[in-house]
């Protein structure tokens, strides 16, 4: 089966700073690679997806890169707010169910 | 239009007893989702169904789970005879096509 491995565990950037949170997956066959962000008490929130025929898609401030050869995948925010403080979280779907990481705590500093 | 929504939002059960946990899915999607959370952790896929339909239960435990999406109504995860390891956060997703999933706020379980 599939196996995401997510890193930083947690992330601490200053208010205005960029954050990277990278994943890598395991199926060469997974195709769909979304980005959910949880905060406390509440479900995750898909912030942005990335398919695998694109490389590279952004919103915003942020985006996702995929590199489908080292089968690792980013997500880059820019300009942070403390409203970005939260847990991130990569996926990678093959055919049905989404396989996560085990999460990203992203701090932000004022 | 309205998100996925999941009732009860919180459940205690004594050892023994039967979680029932539902979801509604967003209007015009036909496909569920749901995913067991523990402190800390990511999720954890579970059951996928269509109306009507179970198509993987890959990731729920064999015994004392099951799942099912009527044609009518909502999505039922129900847990038998449930034990203190059952205690997690339990989130339903949906989804139009099989590809952006959708989370609800998730029931919260405890086992006393």
């Amino acid at each position: 089966g599939e196996n995401v491995e997510q890193h930083p565990s947690t992330l601490s950037v200053q208010e205005g700073d960029s954050a990277v949170i990278k994943c890598t997956y395991s199926d060469s066959a997974s195709n769909y690679f979304p980005w959910y962000k949880q905060e406390l008490g509440k479900g995750p929130q898909l912030i942005i997806d990335i398919r695998s025929n694109v490389g590279e898609k952004k919103d915003q401030r942020i985006a996702v890169t995929l590199n489908k050869t080292a089968k690792h995948f980013s997500l880059h925010i820019t300009e942070t707010q403390p409203e970005d403080s939260a847990v991130y979280f990569c996926a990678a779907v093959r055919a049905d169910g989404l396989t996560f990481g085990k999460g990203t705590h992203l701090i932000i500093q004022p | 239009n309205a998100g996925v929504m999941q009732n009860p939002r919180h459940l205690v059960r004594r050892r023994g007893q039967e979680a029932r946990l539902r979801c509604s899915p967003m209007k015009g999607h036909s496909h569920v989702y749901w995913y067991r959370q523990l402190p800390e952790e990511g999720l954890k896929f579970m059951v996928y169904l269509q109306k009507e339909n179970i198509i993987d239960e890959s990731g729920m435990p064999k015994e004392r789970f099951s799942a099912e999406f009527p044609k009518e109504g909502p999505s039922i995860l129900r847990i038998q005879q449930v034990v203190r390891g059952d205690s997690a956060a339990y989130f339903c997703a949906s989804s139009p096509m099989g590809w952006e999933q959708y989370f609800g706020p998730g029931t919260r379980l405890t086992v006393t």
